[in-house]
C-alpha cells in the first residue's frame, strides 16, 4: 500500500500570506495525485488533480507541483474561507490512500 | 449531479447493513464509482471503486466483509456491510470518479453508520 504523509499537521497562517502545503508518498505515484479541501461540517471537494491541474471552479490562487513521491499544493494569498482541511489521494495503484491531512488554521 | 446516500443506522457488533447511493444529473453507466469513508473527528479513508464494468477494489483491511456494487437501470450505488465493527463507525460517502477513474470530482453528503451495543 502506498502511503502518503502530510506535512505539516497543522499550518497557522495569516490571511494575505502564502501556504505551503506538502506530501510524501512511500513510493512513486507519478503524477496520480489529487488534492481535496474539507471545511467544517462539509463535504470534502476536489481542488487539483494529476498533481498541477485545477478542477473546475477552483481559482487560481491554487496551484500544485510535484511528481513522483514529492507534491506541493500552493496557495498564493490566503482567503479567509481557505481555512480548512486539505488532503491529498494518489489513484497510482490500488489500494487508493488518503494523506492523513493538513489543517490550516487561522494565525 | 447528486448523490444521495442511505442506509445508515445504529448496529450492533456483528451486524449488516447496506448504503444505497441514488445518482442523478449525469450518465450513471459511464462513470467508476467509489465509497470513501470518514469516522468521526478522523482523516478521509478510502473503502472500494467500481467501474463501469463492474470490476471492484477494495482497501485491503475491509476485503471480505465489504461489498460494493452498482445497478445501471436504477442509478444506483451499493455498499453491503457485514461483520461489523466498532471501527466502522463513520461517515460513509459516495463519490462520483471523473470518468473511469479515482478522481473524485462528486461527494454525497454522506451517512452515518454507528456500530456499538
Amino acid at each position: 500500500e502506498i502511503v502518503l504523509t502530510q506535512s505539516p499537521a497543522t499550518l497557522s497562517l495569516s490571511p494575505g500570506e502564502r501556504a505551503t502545503l506538502s506530501c510524501r508518498a512511500s513510493q512513486s505515484v507519478s503524477t496520480y495525485l489529487a488534492w481535496y479541501q474539507q471545511k467544517p461540517g462539509q463535504v470534502p471537494r476536489l481542488l487539483m488533480y494529476d498533481a498541477s491541474n485545477r478542477a473546475t471552479g477552483i481559482p487560481p490562487r491554487f496551484s500544485g507541483s510535484g511528481s513522483g513521491t514529492d507534491f506541493t499544493l500552493t496557495i498564493s494569498s490566503l482567503e479567509p474561507e481557505d481555512f480548512a482541511v486539505y488532503y491529498c489521494q494518489q489513484r497510482r495503484d490500488w489500494p487508493i490512500t488518503f494523506g492523513q491531512g493538513t489543517r490550516l488554521e487561522i494565525k | 449531479v447528486q448523490l444521495l446516500e442511505s442506509g445508515g443506522d445504529l448496529v450492533q457488533p456483528g451486524g449488516s447493513l447496506r448504503l444505497s447511493c441514488a445518482a442523478s444529473g449525469f450518465t450513471f453507466s459511464n462513470f467508476a464509482m467509489s465509497w470513501v469513508r470518514q469516522a468521526p473527528g478522523k482523516g478521509l479513508e478510502w473503502v472500494s471503486f467500481i467501474d463501469s464494468g463492474g470490476n471492484t477494489y477494495y482497501a485491503d483491511s475491509l476485503k471480505g466483509r465489504f461489498t460494493i456494487s452498482r445497478d445501471n437501470y436504477k442509478n444506483t450505488l451499493y455498499l453491503q456491510l457485514n461483520s461489523l465493527r466498532a471501527e466502522d463507525t463513520a461517515v460513509y460517502y459516495c463519490v462520483k470518479g471523473a470518468g473511469p477513474n479515482s478522481i473524485y470530482d462528486y461527494w454525497g453528503q454522506g451517512t452515518l453508520l454507528t456500530v456499538s451495543s
